[in-house]
């Protein structure tokens, strides 16, 4: 049980296009989901947490305009890269976390490669 | 603020060997504490937790025993495999951080054949 579907896994695409990543719980509902970033050979780094039904809550130094995150069900939380550029290219990954429960489930993540 | 130290990597085993990947933690508050393990190109997978002082989490022949009094989370396992290859990381959540993941730095582990 627990599972977290991320989708897509990879993607390329040409700078200033917008990108759209999918977080889905399959079998459980999940008021919060958590977005990270991770660059290579490093930890994650925790981008904003999105919350079902509300605005998402962004860590310091994350723009949100540049990062949207949108929480519109229990089990999909979405995460769009706009205008993309090649400094955004990386490894994203989504958590997610059965309400009123510990620990986070996390997708397989979703490389991103801007030209 | 919260935070987690890990030692770092890469640390390379023979098959067989017995493995200690130290992490200790800074919490204001009782924290839960995890261990997470990402295969190359993959998520992260949920090893093991623990979520109060004594309590000791175990998956798969790994272990780690919460250890309040040197804030300490250290994972062992007695015989490591090549398939047990990947990146580990230590984490804490706590409701002082609103239950957001601290992440240490993940140390890489290699084990030859």
């Amino acid at each position: 049980g627990a599972v977290v579907s991320q989708h897509p896994s990879w993607v390329i695409c040409k700078s200033g296009t917008s990108v759209k990543i999918e977080c889905r719980s399959l079998d459980f509902q999940a008021t919060t989901m958590f977005w990270y970033r991770q660059f290579p050979k490093q930890s994650l780094m925790l981008m904003a947490t999105s919350n079902e039904g509300s605005k998402a809550t962004y860590e310091q130094g994350v723009e949100k305009d540049k990062f949207l995150i949108n929480h519109a069900s229990l089990t999909l939380s979405t995460l769009t890269v706009t205008s993309a550029h090649p400094e955004d290219s990386s490894f994203y990954i989504c958590s997610a976390r059965i309400t009123g429960q510990q620990p986070q489930h996390f997708g397989d993540g979703t490389r991103l490669s801007i030209l | 603020g919260d935070s987690v130290t890990q030692m770092e990597g890469p640390v390379t085993l023979s098959e067989e060997a017995f493995l200690t990947i130290n992490c200790t933690y800074t919490a204001t508050g009782y924290p839960s504490l995890f261990w997470y393990v990402q295969y190359p190109g993959e998520g992260l997978q949920l090893l093991l937790k623990a979520t109060k002082a004594d309590d000791k989490g175990s998956n798969k022949g790994f272990e780690a025993t919460y250890r309040k009094e040197t804030t300490s989370f250290h994972l062992e396992k007695g015989s490591v495999q090549v398939s047990d290859s990947a990146v580990y990381f230590c984490a804490l959540s706590s409701m002082e951080y609103g239950n957001k993941l601290v992440f240490g730095a993940g140390t890489i582990l290699r084990v030859k054949s």
